[in-house]
Order: structure tokens, then sequence, then C-alpha cells
């Protein structure tokens, strides 16, 4: 069965560093995610991605944040300068067209020091 | 925006006694609600979901109810095995909507 993966698995970089945490969605999946999770507390959305183009972002996706589908099959989140409180579980999700299931990857755990 | 709770955070079950996760959401726009297993260290797992126009949904021992007026929804694992211990969580989304609102989990320990 097809599914979401993510690299690296863990990422422990300084504060004010750039990091980018890689994807790659479900082949056929059309619509992409990136959500976190701070250790103890709920899933929380960043950004949802289609068709090129972020569809919708919440209010913690500042201009910190970027996302970028470089090829066919990778889908990136850039955090331009780290800061102490972006250490979290990041997850990646697809979804393909027609459906509201999305699948999530294993996650990359980000530790900024 | 949408807001989701569950309860409770914890809960302890003994292996083949029945576990019940309750969430509650305010957004009446929203239509779809998954449930998600987490084992420790790995990715969440999708393992039921129910869509606003059903009332109820089974999978063997998993089953989810939906009250569209309270606008709660439950996960009911029946005859309990020491696999599925694990973190549950609740979400829902909204029509013509991309993100997913999470409850906060729940730990469950099914004692052997």
């Amino acid at each position: 069965e097809p599914e979401v993966t993510q690299t690296p698995s863990h990422q422990v970089t300084q504060m004010g560093q750039e990091v980018i945490l890689r994807c790659v969605p479900i082949s056929n999946h059309l619509y992409f995610y990136w959500y976190r999770q701070i250790l103890g507390q709920k899933v929380e959305f960043l950004v949802s991605f289609y068709n090129n183009e972020i569809s919708e972002k919440s209010e913690i996706f500042d201009d910190q944040f970027s996302v970028e589908r470089p090829d066919g099959s990778n889908f990136t989140l850039k955090i331009r300068s780290t800061k102490l409180e972006d250490s979290a579980m990041y997850f990646c999700a697809s979804s393909g067209l027609y459906t509201d299931t999305q699948y999530f990857g294993p996650g990359t755990r980000l530790t900024v020091l | 925006g949408e807001n989701v709770e569950q309860h409770p955070s914890t809960l302890s079950v003994q292996e083949g006694d029945s576990a019940v996760i309750k969430c509650t959401y305010s957004d009446s726009a929203s239509n779809y609600f998954p449930w998600y297993k987490q084992e420790l260290g790995k990715r969440p797992q999708l393992i039921i979901d129910i869509r606003s126009n059903v009332g109820e949904k089974k999978d063997q021992r998993i089953a989810v109810t939906l009250n569209k007026t309270a606008k709660h929804f439950s996960l009911h694992i029946t005859e309990t095995q020491p696999e599925d211990s694990a973190v549950y969580f609740c979400a829902s989304l909204r029509s013509n909507d991309y993100k997913l609102s999470f409850g906060a989990g729940t730990t469950v320990t099914v004692r052997a």
C-alpha cells in the first residue's frame, strides 16, 4: 500500500538557521498538507497546497514558513529562521481528488537549540 | 474557527472490555469526521471515518457514531486487545475546506 514518506526523521538545528523538511506524498494525490504537533499538544494545521499554490494557511504559517513542490514528487516545508518554539513534530499529509481522507507521513521531529 | 474537544485524555481498560472516546465540535459546517490511531513513534493512521449524512458506521471491532444536532461524535472499540493501546485522535473537516481540526488525543491503555 502506498504511503507518505518524510525525511529526515529527526532534524536538530541551531536557532536562526534555515531548515527544509521533505515529503513525498502518495503518487496520485493532488492535495498536500503540513501539520505540526508540539510535544503534548494537539496536531495543528499549518498549510494546504493544491495546483502549485497555497489553498489555505493558518495563523501559525507566517512569513518564516514557505512550501514548495520543486518537482513531480517532492513537497517541502522551509522554515527560514528557526525559533525555539518551532521545535515540534512536523507531519506531511496528502489526499486525492474527490476524497476528504488525508494520509499522514511518519513525521519529522525538529529540535531547535 | 472550529474547536474540537476530546475526552477523556487517558483511558485504561481491561483486555476484552469496551473503550469509548467522545468528541464535540463547534462548527455546524463540519461534515467529515475521521479518527486516527497513533502508536508511539509512528504516523497517525486513519482507522475509521464518518460523514454527516450518516449516523453510525462500523468496521469489525470499531464503530463511530455521530449526533449532528448535539455536535458530538464518539469512537467505540469493543473486545479491546493489547494492540489497541495507542493515542487516538478525533478530527473534523468543514465542507469545501482543507484543514483538519484535531482533538487533543486520548491515550488508551489496554491491560492484559
